[in-house]
């Protein structure tokens, strides 16, 4: 059983798409996370959702809207893709009052030609 | 803002050596965590540190984090090729949120 799954794990697509990127957690936690890892490794978080609600939006631009149907899910819509969306993206889940640790799916690597 | 900094950037060595890796910030965390990440994974969670002073050790690999908890290290005995990958610190700084920081990274190479 993967603990926390993204799909897709590639994605190629044209400048001015729009494409969304799916994550599951089946860890029980209530607080799901979006963050972007550059060409540099670089890991920074998007967005967190605590049981639904958003609770961290890091400055990132509106062509990006996250949502959170129920606590084991949050997407990531992405709107009019620029180049310089490539990277790759990572789900990661934790349990607020547990311990403050996360767990990661395998990233969606993303690239916008 | 709270920035980790981690040194080296890139360090490439033999099988069987000895490395450290830094992590620092001039900021307090309540915890601070290390996660190493293979290529085509997502960061795996190694160890949390809560305690200033605190050392944990994992077979090889021992954590300390500083006694101010605005630092930590990462020392690896004699290294194998499986230790190779990106190892990442990260600070959580408490509260209700559990944002996480993360440093830059430290690309580990070690050849056989």
């Amino acid at each position: 059983d993967t603990a926390v799954s993204q799909t897709p794990k590639y994605l190629v697509t044209q400048m001015g798409n729009d494409k969304s990127i799916k994550c599951e957690q089946n860890l029980g936690h209530d607080t799901m996370y979006w963050y972007k890892q550059d060409s540099k490794k670089f890991l920074k978080i998007m967005f967190s959702y605590n049981n639904k609600e958003l609770i961290i939006n890091e400055t990132v631009p509106n062509r990006f809207s996250p949502k959170s149907p129920d606590k084991a899910h949050l997407n990531l819509h992405i709107n009019s893709l620029e180049l310089g969306d490539s990277a790759v993206y990572f789900c990661a889940s934790s349990q607020v009052g547990g311990k403050p640790e996360a767990f990661f799916g395998q990233g969606t690597r993303l690239t916008v030609v | 803002t709270q920035l980790l900094e981690q040194s080296p950037q890139f360090l490439s060595i033999q099988e069987g050596e000895n490395l450290t890796v830094y992590c620092n910030s001039s900021s307090v965390f309540s915890s601070l965590q290390w996660y190493r990440q293979e290529p085509g994974e997502g960061p795996v969670l190694l160890v949390t540190v809560v305690t200033g002073g605190e050392v944990k050790k994992l077979k090889r690999l021992t954590f300390q984090f500083g006694d101010a908890r605005k630092d930590s290290s990462l020392h690896i005995t004699a290294a194998q090729p499986g230790d190779t990958g990106l190892y990442l610190c990260a600070g959580n700084s408490g509260g209700s949120n559990y944002k996480l920081t993360f440093g830059k990274g430290t690309l580990l190479t070690v050849n056989p």
